[in-house]
């Protein structure tokens, strides 16, 4: 059973802080990650993809990717009361359908 | 809108009821997707329809019947649902190769009360 796990939250942080989210994967092969963001009574909106091991910036966002402690995470800099929502953590192994965790709910603080 | 249009927005049924959830995606996509969004779970795949070919999770109860008459549309059967069932149900699409998926785009959902 492939299992992706995030911490629920909520993550409170206050405004202009750093929000760091993390999220753990069972499967070994998994080669694609996602993160997507979701608002309250909203769906999931994609915000960042990341394929390979390292960085990868867009913005205030940050992905992380550690496919050797099969981690990756998700820095969003300058906290804004708009980030407040749920991130969810998403993987797949080539094209199989997408595992998501249960997402954590982030919560900024003006 | 994400491309990816839902309807209905909101549907409350009775568990003697037969509806249909309809999704249309608009982005040139091959593959389509039933979740169902149900609180403090993940998100679950019910159905895929991917590169012609259909895959289910086979948890899924026979009460729910997926249909993709071709790759922009896609709609779930529904009929005979338990109060259970509430949850919102997503569609997405993606671009999908034989060795490689990216992104999903979500619809704005159907939120399904079973009364």
């Amino acid at each position: 059973q492939k299992e992706v796990e995030q911490n629920s939250g909520p993550l409170s942080v206050p405004e202009g802080a750093i929000a760091s989210l993390n999220c753990t994967y069972s499967d070994r092969v998994s080669q694609s990650f996602f993160w997507y963001r979701q608002y309250s009574g909203k769906s999931p909106e994609l915000i960042m993809s990341i394929y390979s091991n390292g960085d990868k910036e867009d913005g205030r966002f940050t992905a992380q990717l550690n496919k050797a402690s099969q981690y990756v995470s998700l820095l969003i800099r300058d906290s804004q009361p708009s980030d407040s929502a749920t991130y969810l953590c998403a993987v797949t192994s080539g094209n199989t359908p997408l595992v998501f965790g249960k997402g954590t709910r982030l919560s900024v603080i003006a | 809108e994400t491309g990816v249009t839902q309807t209905p927005r909101h549907l409350v049924m009775g568990m003697t009821n037969k509806k249909s959830l309809k999704c249309e995606q608009h982005l040139g996509h091959n593959a389509m997707y039933w979740y169902k969004q149900s609180a403090k779970k993940p998100l679950e795949l019910m159905f895929v329809y991917s590169l012609e070919e259909r895959v289910e999770n086979n948890s899924v109860p026979s009460r729910f019947s997926p249909e993709c008459p071709n790759s922009s549309h896609l709609f779930l059967h529904l009929h005979t649902l338990q109060p259970e069932d509430s949850a919102l149900y997503l569609c997405a699409s993606s671009q999908e190769s034989r060795q490689f998926l990216y992104g999903y785009t979500f619809g704005s959902g159907t939120r399904l009360t079973v009364v």
